[in-house]
């Protein structure tokens, strides 16, 4: 149980595209998800922490207009990073919890490198 | 300057050999929690712990957290060259499950 799935895994596109990732949680209903951007040999770092229904939360030095994020259901959020550059590249992780005193689960991550 | 230090940050050994990787704070965890990640995977919780002093095994792992809830440390016997891969302490200062991660250890064990 509590399977995460992100998706793509994988994404290379050029410098000015506005490239949108999914989050969904398979088994269970996520009130909660948090957006997370890892860069190489480095640790995950918070971007934001989404709550079904409302507006996402982001944390300090997030740009909130770069990276949009949508929790329109209790089963899917998405992360938009618009018009991204090279810069922007990065392995996004999410993860879905069902409750605020439950466990995170973690999704696989996905691969983004802008040209 | 990190709200949970880990040490150390690379760690090399060989198969066979035991290994421990250290999570320290100044503050105080409600829980904290240790993850291994794989390259190009997501983070794959391995344990919880909540209360002081607590200690948990988990085949080869031992976990442990510290009296006062401010440091935890993972310890690995005999070492195999699966165990390869960064390992992260995470933990929730408040009630509710923000977590913030400590830098990571790279363990690599060669066979």
């Amino acid at each position: 149980g509590a399977v995460v799935s992100q998706h793509p895994s994988r994404v290379i596109c050029k410098s000015g595209t506005s490239v949108k990732i999914e989050c969904r949680s398979l088994d269970f209903q996520a009130t909660t998800m948090f957006w997370y951007r890892q860069f190489p040999k480095q640790s995950l770092m918070l971007m934001a922490t989404s709550n079904e229904g409302s507006k996402a939360t982001y944390e300090q030095g997030v740009e909130k207009d770069k990276f949009l994020i949508n929790h329109a259901s209790l089963t899917l959020s998405t992360l938009t990073v618009t018009s991204a550059h090279p810069e922007d590249s990065s392995f996004y992780i999410c993860s879905a919890s069902s409750g605020s005193n439950q466990p995170q689960h973690f999704g696989d991550g996905t691969r983004l490198s802008i040209l | 300057t990190q709200l949970l230090e880990q040490s150390p940050q690379f760690l090399s050994i060989q198969e066979g050999e035991n290994l421990t990787v250290y999570c320290n704070s100044s503050s105080v965890f409600s829980s904290l929690q240790w993850y291994r990640q794989e390259p190009g995977e997501g983070p794959v919780l391995l344990v919880t712990v909540v209360t002081g002093g607590e200690v948990k095994k988990l085949k080869r792992l031992t976990f442990q957290f510290g009296d006062a809830r401010k440091d935890s440390s993972l310890h690995i016997t005999a070492a195999q060259p699966g165990d390869t891969g960064l390992y992260l302490c995470a933990g929730t200062i408040t009630a509710g499950n923000k977590l913030t991660f400590g830098g990571g250890t790279r363990v690599l064990v060669k066979p």
